[in-house]
């Protein structure tokens, strides 16, 4: 079973503007992490944001905010004033108690930032 | 500042000769990966050390073999390159902590070519 879904294979965005990533998240494990990588076209994959399953607020650092919904199993990723350099591509991954070191990775949503 | 390198960042070599791709970390992580990343997909985990324990995925190929001589450094032996193997390798470490909060850390990637 999928582990991580990223249903937008492609998004497009105005400069300056919001943008939200979505994912969505399987696991029955009360205890999990949920992370957002960026990879540009170097290819190398940048830790962006971190989100526990027991955090009481939503994750935020700088122009990046994850919105956490829980029981819809959701942590989308949002971009605010969007930049050039934000075109990239965005990975959702999760682990939890059970994957022991292992990380599950979504397919990825390529995000380009129109000027 | 305390980082994962891998090198060399690029690496060309034929169909049937033997490569290695090497990664070093700085960071004192107990775990490190290496993963496959074939054009527009998420990264395949082909295997990771917890310190000096060895955990293979049961589909990746024989073909692939790992050395962790210390906990600063990774190797990943292909013996027999073919055209299929044509991918950016990422080398990640992630600190080995029980529970969902262990992050993961990336390289730079080698990006494979087979001639």
């Amino acid at each position: 079973a999928q582990k991580i879904t990223q249903t937008q294979p492609g998004m497009f965005v105005q400069e300056k503007e919001a943008v939200t990533l979505d994912c969505t998240y399987d696991t029955s494990d009360p205890s999990y992490g949920l992370f957002w990588y960026k990879q540009p076209s170097s290819g190398e994959m940048i830790f962006l944001i971190y989100q526990g399953s027991y955090d009481q607020q939503n994750a935020t650092e700088g122009r990046y905010s994850l919105n956490f919904q829980k029981a819809r199993k959701s942590a989308n990723l949002v971009i605010s004033a969007s930049q050039l350099g934000d075109s990239a591509m965005y990975f959702c991954a999760m682990r939890d108690t059970n994957t022991g070191n292992q990380f599950y990775f979504g397919t990825g949503t390529s995000l380009t930032v129109i000027p | 500042d305390a980082m994962v390198i891998q090198n060399p960042r690029y690496q060309v070599t034929q169909f049937g000769k033997p490569v290695t791709l090497s990664c070093s970390q700085t960071l004192n992580h107990n775990v490190m990966y290496w993963y496959q990343q074939k054009s527009s997909q998420a990264p395949k985990l082909l295997f990771h050390y917890y310190d000096k324990d060895f955990n293979n995925e049961a589909d990746t190929p024989d073909n692939f073999q790992s050395r962790r001589p210390n906990t600063s450094f990774c190797f990943l032996d292909i013996r027999s390159p073919g055209l299929g193997d044509a991918a950016m390798y990422l080398c990640a470490t992630s600190r080995g902590i029980a529970g969902a909060t262990d992050t993961q850390y990336f390289g730079p990637g080698t990006r494979l070519t087979v001639l």
